[in-house]
């Protein structure tokens, strides 16, 4: 079964709106944690946005915020006002200690922001 | 924050020749770094990890005796491509981990061309 799963291969946003980003885990280590890249063409990988599997509150950061339903299995992306540099993909990625902190990644999203 | 170098950043090839990665922890020392591989348009897939001082673990799949892992200090892990063939060629990541720490941080990867 997929670690990671990211269902949007592709996304559209106007620019100035928000976009959510799905990322759906699959995970029996009641610890984990959860994270989100941005990869824009030159291949770097930008981390930007931390969730752990025992924090109450939605982590953010600026103008991403982590929707974390643990229930579910669920920790979409938010980005609020969209920008034309967010255009890029993003990854999830979950840390497991089970398996020695390795990184699952999803499939990714590609997100084109449009003036 | 933890800064990772990559170098080179790209290289070509021709097929049959060997190829040196060099992964570096500038600010840091990474008792654990991991590197993957992604080709165009796809996810991170996790070749190998290498923890200082002793042997590499390859993920099922990965041919250790072609893609040669040695970590020989706490701040310089390198991938060797051995005989490469112009599948090989791909973007290549490394990323690090500092002892005690969960956190991982990339390099900013090489772009590997064989023709």
């Amino acid at each position: 079964a997929q670690k990671i799963t990211q269902t949007q291969p592709g996304m559209f946003v106007q620019e100035k709106e928000a976009v959510t980003l799905d990322c759906t885990y699959d995970t029996s280590d009641p610890s984990y944690g959860l994270f989100w890249y941005k990869q824009p063409s030159s291949g770097e990988m930008i981390f930007l946005i931390y969730q752990g599997s025992y924090d109450q509150q939605n982590a953010t950061e600026g103008r991403y915020s982590l929707n974390f339903q643990k229930a579910r299995k669920s920790a979409n992306l938010v980005i609020s006002a969209s920008q034309l540099g967010d255009s890029a993909m993003y990854f999830c990625a979950m840390r497991e200690p089970n398996t020695g902190n390795q990184f699952y990644f999803g499939t990714g999203t590609s997100l084109t922001v449009i003036p | 924050g933890a800064v990772v170098s990559q170098h080179p950043s790209w290289v070509i090839c021709k097929s049959g020749t060997s190829v040196k990665i060099e992964c570096r922890s500038l600010d840091f020392q990474a008792t654990t770094m991991f590197w993957y591989r992604q080709f165009p348009k796809q996810s991170l897939m996790l070749m190998a990890t290498s923890n200082e001082g002793s042997k590499a673990t390859y993920e099922q799949g990965v041919e250790k005796d072609k893609f040669l892992i040695n970590h020989a200090s706490l701040t310089l892990s390198t991938l060797t491509v051995t005989s490469a063939h112009p599948e090989d060629s791909s973007f290549y990541i490394c990323s690090a981990r500092e002892q005690g720490s969960y956190e991982q941080y990339f390099g900013p990867g090489t772009r590997l061309t064989v023709t």
